[in-house]
């Protein structure tokens, strides 16, 4: 079946710093990424849909100079979180869309910023 | 405005009982419904989904049922084992798009 990899598992990184958050596509191309966003007892949010070779798209309230994707390959989608705060604490998930396999999701990335 | 409605935060059911998980939705050009389980720190797997042209999905020891006029879907898990306790999401999107709402989950456990 379809694999979608997601890295770093886990990062902590101090108040003002970026953080880069891979996600690849295995074993199938992906046109369309997506990145969601979970808080605590909370729905997972979408944040914006990536669609390789072309700007992403952000969904409402959600800062694009803060949250930067790059969608650079049919493989490949990277959020960066720039200037982070603790707010920005949290858990975050892409999951790629293939019209034979559907979503499938990544293993999501804990962010911890103190 | 929550598009995708789980009203119970969770739920416990004896193992080898059946397990019945709800699903309310709004938004009427929803057309296709999934659910997802998640176990903690790991990201969603897909489990079942269904078309708004069918009424019911089946596979193994899982049935999701639609109910369109009510606008109401169901995830029936039978019988339920303890390897089942996670959160369900369920998750709709619309003909055409892409983009999939989620509810906000209904974690559920199976005691042994």
């Amino acid at each position: 079946g379809a694999v979608v990899s997601q890295h770093p598992s886990r990062v902590i990184c101090k108040s003002g710093t970026s953080v880069k958050i891979e996600c690849r596509s295995l074993d199938f191309q992906a046109t369309t990424m997506f990145w969601y966003r979970q808080f605590p007892k909370k729905s997972l949010m979408l944040m914006a849909t990536s669609n390789e070779g072309s700007k992403a798209t952000y969904e409402q309230g959600v800062e694009k100079d803060k949250f930067l994707i790059n969608h650079a390959s049919l493989t490949l989608s990277t959020l960066t979180v720039t200037s982070a705060h603790p707010e920005d604490s949290s858990f975050y998930i892409c999951s790629a869309w293939d019209r034979g396999y559907g979503y499938t999701f990544g293993s999501g990335t804990r962010l911890t910023v103190v | 405005d929550q598009q995708v409605k789980q009203n119970s935060p969770s739920l416990s059911v004896q193992e080898g009982r059946i397990s019945i998980l709800n699903c309310d939705y709004t938004n009427s050009m929803f057309d296709y419904f999934l659910w997802y389980k998640k176990y903690p720190a790991e990201g969603p797997t897909f489990l079942i989904s269904i078309s708004s042209i069918k009424d019911k999905n089946e596979d193994g020891r899982f049935t999701v049922f639609l109910n369109k006029s009510a606008k109401h879907l169901s995830l029936h898990i039978v019988p339920s084992q303890p390897g089942d306790s996670a959160v369900y999401f369920c998750a709709a999107s619309e003909a055409g798009y892409q983009k999939v709402t989620f509810g906000i989950g209904t974690k559920l456990q199976v005691i042994p």
